[in-house]
């Protein structure tokens, strides 16, 4: 597999490889990450989310990696696909009301078979 | 089908002209948003409402504004005051959870062109 350090913004690899991409959140008190899948032309889609209480959590391919002492964030997908090809964003918010999700700076997927 | 329509797909404007963007969504979220992306750039806030007749400025709201005056609808105009519109413009809505955030789903998006 390929890794990235702190947020690139491109990564390319090979089908059936593994992906991981970070990203380094901005405020402390936030509580609750997101990523996010986005294909050209159209809206992100919800790929996995994580609380403040939890290091990691998985999901069908897809591992969400939290270390609040750095405050990264990354995101692991298994055996890629050239369909994981898109531009993967990460979210993240504070349980406070009248707050919305601040968004990273997104990383582009590129996988080739 | 329940989610988060955007209208129109494809926008043109010009310059000078005020334009409204629809975002309608049948979700019974009560949290709505508006982001803008530019090319290869991440969303960014420009105004969000947590509930009907109340909402609150994002980063970015110079040269827009909202209105909230129903639950299922949170509609943008881009007012001549912006002064580069062109952009793709993405609605989202969400739960405002009780024990804490909740994803928000996002429209297809508007790809507004000035002209």
């Amino acid at each position: 597999g390929e890794s990235v350090g702190l947020h690139l913004p491109t990564l390319s690899v090979q089908e059936g490889d593994n992906s991981i991409i970070n990203c380094a959140y901005s405020n402390s008190a936030s509580d609750y990450f997101i990523w996010y899948k986005q294909e050209s032309g159209k809206g992100p889609q919800f790929i996995i989310d994580i609380r403040s209480n939890m290091d990691k959590r998985q999901g069908q391919r897809v591992t969400v990696l939290l270390n609040k002492t750095v405050k990264h964030l990354s995101l692991q997908i298994a055996a890629t696909q050239p369909g994981d090809s898109a531009v993967y964003f990460c979210a993240e918010n504070y349980n406070q009301a009248g707050t919305a999700l601040i968004f990273g700076k997104g990383t582009t997927l590129s996988v080739s078979s | 089908d329940g989610g988060i329509t955007q209208s129109p797909k494809y926008l043109f404007r010009k310059e000078g002209q005020n334009v409204t963007l629809s975002c309608e969504q049948n979700l019974n979220h009560d949290a709505m948003y508006w982001y803008r992306q530019d090319p290869g750039q991440g969303l960014r806030l420009i105004y969000y409402s947590q509930i009907v007749n109340d909402f609150q400025k994002g980063d970015i709201a110079e040269g827009y504004s909202v209105s909230r005056e129903k639950k299922e609808s949170f509609p943008l105009t881009v007012t001549s005051a912006q002064k580069n519109p062109t952009a793709f413009y993405l609605c989202a809505s969400s739960i405002p959870g009780a024990g804490g955030n909740t994803e928000a789903f996002f429209g297809q998006g508007t790809r507004l062109t000035v002209v």
